[in-house]
């Protein structure tokens, strides 16, 4: 299964805004509202943190937020805290029976 | 509240089986489907297939067919994950996540590590 694309690593320095890519295809990301987005600390388990592209599950913080254009969704994180610091994973919703979800390869973001 | 509590760390030897549980608590288990993730170790998150917790029907991403079986005890809300013939490569962290597909994984397991060794 071909994962969808992210940079390997970002950084930022407290107080600025990142944004991290996930690129896919007219079959995934391009055609389904369905991008979700997961922070993970090391040696813990992925946490929640956007869906259906835009969405904040509650209790995530608004300095998280979502979007798309095209074949690519991104996230930004403004006010860069040092809590951020860990991996983010994109997924999306694709039309196959075998692979329905797919998960991009994540990105390390790195504070500085 | 939600949560998912996964059997704890497993050290098999080659050509051994593991069974990895994933009990759920705080909501209507048939409510929602369980899904796999696989995460090797300083790799990413890949999906294995997920099973419906209201017919038992499970499904199998390419690469884990055959030794991988999603089944269910619903009687106890539990979930499961056997790997027969365990391979060095099977060595990872398993989580099971809930989330009907297309639907996001809002709640995952804390993990469950494999490790196959002789």
């Amino acid at each position: 299964q071909s994962a969808l694309t992210q940079p390997a690593s970002v950084s930022g320095s407290p107080g600025q805004s990142i944004t991290i890519s996930c690129t896919g295809t007219n079959s995934d990301v391009g055609y389904y509202n369905y991008v979700s987005w997961y922070q993970q600390y090391p040696g813990k388990a992925p946490k929640l943190i956007i869906y259906d592209v835009t969405n904040r599950p509650s209790g995530v913080s608004a300095r998280f937020s979502g979007s798309k254009s095209g074949n690519a969704a991104s996230l930004t994180i403004s006010g860069l805290q040092a809590e951020d610091e860990a991996d983010y994973y994109c997924s999306s919703y694709r039309n196959s029976r075998t692979t329905p979800v797919i998960f991009g390869g994540g990105t390390k973001l790195t504070v500085l | 509240q939600v949560h998912l509590v996964q059997s704890g760390s497993e050290l098999k030897k080659p050509g051994a089986s593991v069974k990895v549980s994933c009990k759920a608590f705080g909501y209507t288990f048939s409510a929602y489907a369980l899904n796999w993730v696989r995460q090797a170790p300083g790799q990413g998150l890949e999906w294995m297939g997920w099973i419906s917790t209201k017919i038992g029907n499970p499904t199998y991403a390419p690469g884990f067919t055959g030794r991988f079986v999603f089944s269910l005890d619903t009687s106890v809300n539990t979930a499961y994950l056997q790997i027969a013939s365990l391979k060095a490569d099977d060595s990872a962290t398993y989580y099971c996540a809930r989330g009907e597909v297309g639907d996001a994984l809002d709640f995952w397991g804390q993990g469950t590590m494999v490790t196959v060794s002789s």
